[in-house]
């Protein structure tokens, strides 16, 4: 079972952010946390991670809590291509362990 | 560099044949792994294997499926006397060999039995 808790939908209007939080408050110090989407049935394409840094790329931002106990991902400027099931995974380094939830449905609203 | 290929994208079966599923992972990676998505659910993991073993099969129902991945060629899933509940979308996701193992998806196989 996943380890990592979501919001099961969201909407965002598109222009504005989308902000997308997750729980993971077991998480353990050599455990990452992935994010990843999948739109309409396609393969789940990867997002971002991080360990406890805040990352960014060209796609979006993961802002980790301190305590790192839960996360939120950030997609700047949302647009209606960025609607899709958005994971939040926990992924163990060492055994490379990582279990899908049931993510959280973006959709982004003219 | 080409992504992860997966094919047949859409595989049709009658129950009782068998289905095989083929995935090259990317170039440099020598990590496999095949998850199962019934309709309207998440990904379920499967089987993560390197060339030539099977790390963890965990998620492998008991019998009739199987994988692979030889030294040479694809890594193939491979499901005996399919039956409906069999159907989904398979994918597959491959990492590389050394360091932090992000997983990269191909775009599936949809295998429908009817």
């Amino acid at each position: 079972d996943a380890k990592t808790t979501q919001p099961p939908s969201m909407d965002c209007a598109e222009g504005r952010a989308a902000n997308l939080p997750c729980n993971h408050s077991t998480i353990s110090g050599n455990e990452y946390v992935y994010w990843y989407r999948q739109i309409h049935s396609q393969g789940p394409q990867y997002i971002i991670h991080g360990l406890k840094n805040n990352e960014t790329n060209e796609m979006a931002s993961l802002i980790i809590t301190e305590d790192r106990k839960s996360s939120t991902l950030i997609l700047p400027h949302a647009t209606l291509r960025d609607t899709a099931v958005y994971y939040c995974i926990v992924l163990n380094y060492n055994n490379n362990d990582m279990r899908f939830g049931a993510g959280t449905r973006l959709t982004v609203k003219p | 560099n080409a992504g992860v290929m997966q094919n047949p994208r859409h595989l049709v079966r009658r129950r009782g044949q068998e289905a095989r599923l083929r995935c090259s992972p990317m170039k440099g990676h020598s990590h496999v792994y095949w998850y199962r998505q019934l309709p309207e659910e998440g990904l379920k993991f499967m089987v993560y294997l390197q060339k030539e073993n099977i790390i963890d099969e965990s998620g492998m129902p008991k019998e009739r499926f199987s994988a692979e991945f030889p030294k040479e060629g694809p890594s193939i899933l491979r499901i005996q006397q399919v039956v409906r509940g069999d159907s989904a979308a398979y994918f597959c996701a491959s990492s590389p060999k050394e360091g932090l193992r992000t997983q990269y998806f191909g775009p599936g196989t949809r295998l429908l039995v009817l």
